[in-house]
């Protein structure tokens, strides 16, 4: 079966570094994707990787391994509106989107 | 504002309630779809649309029903649910259903509570 798994919650230091690791088995792999889901409201996109390696925009950064079925999303200088869950989600050989349950992130002053 | 919107964003019914979800969006994407959020769990995927034309149903009851008329907008028909189909109900929207890699739009949902 298809299986995404992440950590359901994470706890980190305002103006700390944060990373979220994302595994997956699927069948077929067209692109991870991470999105931030405040509560109450909408997911929303924040990265995607095709491509191993890693792609940084601003705080937030988000690498992939293909080989080994993993990503990371690491956010740098934590701010509390970073308090939120995020979203792992794998896109399979039919473009089907699979999606974590995600991590909650709590950050403290 | 996303570009996607929901109505209502709450919504409480009985068992033997019909209510619609209504989901609308003009960013001139040709996909829609509906999830279903429950605490702790992964997006459940229920419809898919493309061009209006229905592409995926995931094995969803039929006291769910989706409603396409046109592009912009999305209708989820609910009637006599089960306590256990209380949940967020997203509703997202892309430029089509296999350009995946701009990600989707997503609404900020309906929290749903059947009682």
């Amino acid at each position: 079966g298809q299986n995404i798994d992440q950590p359901t919650e994470m706890t980190a230091t305002e103006g700390a570094i944060v990373q979220i690791n994302c595994t997956y088995q699927t069948s077929g792999f067209n692109g991870l994707f991470w999105y931030q889901q405040h509560a109450g409201e909408a997911p929303t996109f924040l990265s995607y990787n095709v491509l191993d390696g890693l792609e940084e925009k601003g705080r937030f950064s988000s690498f992939l391994s293909r080989s080994k079925g993993y990503s990371y999303l690491l956010l740098k200088e934590l701010q509390m509106k970073d308090s939120a869950s995020y979203l792992c989600a794998v896109t399979d050989s039919n473009y089907q989107l699979i999606w974590g349950a995600g991590t909650k992130l709590i950050i403290k002053p | 504002e996303t570009g996607v919107t929901q109505t209502p964003r709450h919504l409480v019914m009985g068992m033997t309630n019909k209510k619609s979800l209504k989901c609308e969006q003009h960013l001139g994407h040709n996909a829609m779809y509906w999830y279903k959020q429950s605490a702790k769990k992964p997006l459940e995927l229920m419809f898919v649309y493309s061009l209006e034309e229905r592409v995926e149903n995931n094995s969803v009851p039929s006291r769910f029903s989706p409603e396409c008329p046109n592009s912009s907008h999305l209708f989820l028909h609910l009637h006599t649910l089960q306590p256990e189909d209380s949940a967020l109900y997203l509703c997202a929207s892309s430029q089509d259903d296999t350009t995946v890699w701009v990600g989707y739009t997503f609404g900020s949902g309906t929290r749903l509570t059947v009682v």
